[in-house]
């Protein structure tokens, strides 16, 4: 069974610094990964996904993710932090094997100082 | 890509009674999924829902409280029966693509039960 684990309930960071947000997934077979943001009273917006060939992923909104597979690990980043990233993010995990069903991590909430 | 429609948005209903959500695609698609996020939680994967045949449903989710219809390749209903305070959350629809590494989702219907 597929699971995906995001270590971090909460993060805050500094409006202009660097953000990472961990992500650790177990899957038998080749994963997909996703990465999505959810703003309060607001729907899922995919960030990224992974599924094949470059293992640096470039989204939307200024971010990437790194696909490790000897760490199980498809961690996000951005480099400079905007008060409207304040959100939540979501890491998930698929495959056409599985039929695109997603399994979902438990999120990371980022808060934004000015 | 693919575009999910999914009616209601938004709903406040009474404890005891049962909601349809609509979800539509303007596309044909073999598999629908329903989701349901609960306030402050992940998404949990509901059921899956194949056109003609039964729903599957994914552990600690049964079919009398939480009936599905997939009358064709385009729709897809998901029924709230005997609603409680514990079903407020928001439901949301998904499919993937042909290739299976992109998921779409809908907006969401987000249900308070009173």
């Amino acid at each position: 069974a597929q699971s995906v684990t995001q270590p971090d309930i909460h993060i805050t960071v500094s409006e202009g610094a660097s953000l990472e947000l961990r992500c650790n997934y177990s899957y038998g077979a080749t994963p997909y990964l996703f990465w999505y943001v959810q703003s309060p009273g607001q729907g899922l917006q995919l960030l990224l996904k992974y599924f094949s060939g470059d293992t640096l992923v470039q989204g939307i909104k200024g971010f990437e993710a790194e696909f490790k597979r000897s760490q199980s690990s498809f961690n996000l980043r951005k480099p400079s932090v905007h008060w409207s990233d304040a959100a939540e993010y979501f890491c998930a995990v698929g495959a056409q094997a599985a039929g695109n069903k997603l399994t979902f991590g438990g999120g990371t909430r980022v808060l934004v100082k000015p | 890509s693919a575009v999910i429609s999914q009616k209601p948005s938004r709903d406040i209903c009474q404890r005891g009674t049962s909601l349809t959500i609509q979800c539509q695609v303007d596309s044909q698609v073999t598999m629908m999924f329903w989701y349901r996020q609960q306030p402050g939680q992940s998404l949990t994967l509901i059921a899956t829902a194949n056109q003609g045949s039964e729903a599957t449903y994914e552990s600690g989710f049964v079919i009398d409280k939480f009936p599905i219809s997939r009358p064709n390749l385009t729709f897809s209903t998901l029924t709230v029966s005997n609603m409680s305070p514990e079903d407020s959350s928001i439901y949301l629809c998904s499919v993937g693509s042909r290739s299976g590494n992109t998921i779409y989702f809908g907006e969401g219907s987000w249900l308070t039960v009173v």
